[in-house]
This record gives structure tokens, sequence and C-alpha cells, in this order.
């Protein structure tokens, strides 16, 4: 089982909608969680990072966690043709050295204009 | 302030050969990793050094050496390149004082063809 899990997608939804894009995870100890955003061609970058059950809000993003279900999710308000991307869910499993980061296979993004 | 930066940018080698990928950051971010990127498989942990003078291997070694030369650089050396080691390779930060909240910054990867 991997560590970290998301539907590939692609995921298309039209602009001004809201997008959700789900992760779960297999460590039931993990402690932190990231969702990082990576164009085509680019490198990841951090959009988000969640360490608390409940909600975090940042603009028009907002991660949810949940560590009894072991999910994570990621909500995208008000959607741009610009947050067209892969999302990436990464997570710190709790016995690992340094802090290392298992990432999904990410998440495919398409916001029709 | 450049970030983590990564030479070169593209690469094609033929099996057998050697290379080494170098990385550099200007954060003073104690940590460094290096990650390859695959279709289907996401980013994979190479190596990493949670602080100078230390390395350890990741999920995927096999193949790959790294060497911590300074605070600064973390570079990763192919021996003897397969086709397998066709992939985006990225190196990454963080400043990891001990804590959960850690965040890793990335470099903008090297392109790799092996032939």
């Amino acid at each position: 089982q991997k560590e970290v899990e998301q539907n590939s997608g692609p995921l298309s939804v039209p602009e001004g909608a809201i997008a959700s894009l789900n992760c779960t995870y297999s460590d039931r100890v993990s402690q932190s969680f990231f969702w990082y955003r990576q164009y085509s061609g680019k490198s990841p970058e951090l959009i988000m990072s969640i360490y608390s059950n409940g909600d975090k809000e940042d603009g028009r993003f907002t991660a949810q966690l949940n560590k009894a279900s072991q999910y994570v999710s990621l909500l995208i308000r008000d959607s741009q043709p610009s947050d067209s991307a892969t999302y990436l869910c990464a997570v710190i499993p709790h016995q690992t050295g340094a802090n290392n980061l298992f990432f999904g296979t990410g998440t495919r993004l398409t916001v029709i204009p | 302030n450049a970030g983590v930066t990564q030479t070169p940018k593209f690469q094609v080698l033929k099996t057998g050969q050697s290379m080494t990928l170098q990385c550099a950051q200007d954060m003073n971010h104690n940590s460094m990793y290096w990650y390859r990127q695959d279709p289907g498989m996401g980013l994979r942990l190479i190596y990493y050094s949670a602080s100078e003078g230390t390395t350890d291997k990741g999920e995927v070694p096999n193949g790959y050496n790294v060497s911590r030369l300074n605070k600064r650089e973390f570079s990763l050396r192919l021996e003897s390149a397969a086709p397998s080691q066709t992939s985006v390779y990225f190196c990454a930060s963080s400043e990891f004082t001990g804590g959960a909240s850690d965040t890793q910054y990335f470099g903008p990867g090297t392109r790799l063809t092996v032939l």
C-alpha cells in the first residue's frame, strides 16, 4: 500500500466553481500534511500546510484534515484558469529521518473558462 | 536570493556513462533532498541530507551516490547510467530545526534522458 493515495483525475471544473481535491494516507501517526501545485514542466511549489484536525484557510484555498479518517483535502474556491495544474499531496510520516516527504501521484486539475 | 538552483537543466547520456547533478541553496537551510519524478509514480526520494556532514538513503537509492559538499551544496552522482534512470530530478531544501512544520523548497529540475 502506498503511503499517499490521490485520484489522478483529470478533474475538470468550470471557471468560478469549487474544485475539491482529495488525498488519503496510510500511516496513522503522520503529523504533517502539505499541498503542492505543479505546473507542466515546472517544479512543485507549496500552497498549503496543515498539522491539526479541521480547516485551514488561505485566500481561495482551504485545506481540511481528518486524522481519524486519514484524509486530507484541498478546496479551491472561485477556480481560475490559472489554477489549472497538477496538485500533489505530501505527508511526513512519523518514523522517518529528517522531514522526508512522501508524495501522492498528483491530481491534474483543468479549469475551463 | 536565487533559492534552490540546479545544473544542468537538460542532459542526454548513453548507457554506462556517468554524470553529476549539482544543487545549491542560498537560504541557509540545514536539510537537502534529491527526488526523481516519473509519470504515474509521483515524486520519490532518492537520498537526503538532514544536516551538513550527513547523508541517508531514501526510497529509491540504487544506482545513485550523493555528496553534501558543504551547507549550501548537495550533489547527486550516477556512476553508470541506465535507461531506467531517465527521469526528472528535483533537488529541494528545508530549514529542518527538528519540528514537524518544515517546508521544502524545490529547484527547477534536471531533465535526464539515458539512451
